[in-house]
């Protein structure tokens, strides 16, 4: 069955350090990927999406994402977080044939001042 | 606000019973997905409905049932509940299937007592 992996469950950083997020997926057809957020209370809301074409996606809030099809990846980037970025972050693939939204586990991120 | 509601927000219910919660996708969305948020299994994917037809199904237990009616509104029905059915449940629909971005309800908080 098709999954959905996030390496880091959950990451503590100071304010201004860079953040990584991995991202793996099962699947070997054609997908869509995506990274969710979800701040303390809410809920869920795209961050970016990959469809086709250039594999570097910037999001909102200065978020970016990389996808590395050998590698069936797709890891979330920010060169400097922000206090405000604390949230869970969710990494979601759908199958183009099943049409399945599938998440990873969710990292959560703390960030401190 | 993602233009997706559900309702009720909270509900609070005891072992054995059995509760409804609706779902009202935006506006033109044809698709609805459900999902259970768990503090120990993440975003599992409940079931899928396209155009009041099921589209996909996930780790659905059989005591669950959904549903999408003509008006594209969806019910999740869960039934004889147990302490561990206790999550939030989210909605999310998407335009015209589901190889497009979802957007999510606030959810629905479920608590079995």
């Amino acid at each position: 069955a098709q999954s959905v992996s996030q390496h880091n469950h959950h990451v503590i950083l100071s304010e201004a350090a860079s953040l990584e997020l991995g991202c793996n997926y099962s699947y070997g057809g054609t997908v869509n990927l995506f990274w969710y957020v979800q701040y303390p209370g809410q809920h869920l809301q795209l961050l970016l999406k990959y469809f086709s074409g250039d594999p570097l996606v910037k999001g909102i809030k200065g978020f970016e994402a990389e996808f590395i099809k050998s590698k069936f990846s797709f890891n979330l980037r920010k060169p400097s977080v922000q206090w405000s970025d604390t949230a869970e972050y969710f990494c979601a693939v759908i199958e183009w044939d099943t049409d399945k939204l599938i998440f990873g586990t969710g990292t959560r991120l703390q960030v401190f001042p | 606000d993602s233009g997706v509601t559900q309702t009720p927000k909270h509900l609070i219910t005891a072992t054995g019973q059995r509760v409804t919660l609706r779902c009202s996708p935006r506006s033109g969305d044809l698709s609805v997905y459900w999902y259970q948020q768990s503090l120990d299994q993440g975003l599992q994917f409940l079931i899928q409905y396209y155009n009041g037809e099921e589209r996909a199904k996930g780790n659905i237990l059989e005591r669950f049932s959904a549903q999408q009616f003509p008006d594209l509104h969806s019910e999740l029905n869960l039934s004889s509940l147990e302490l561990g059915d206790s999550a939030l449940y989210f909605c999310a629909s998407s335009v015209p299937t589901g190889a497009t971005e979802a957007f999510f309800g606030q959810g629905t908080r479920l608590t079995v007592v």
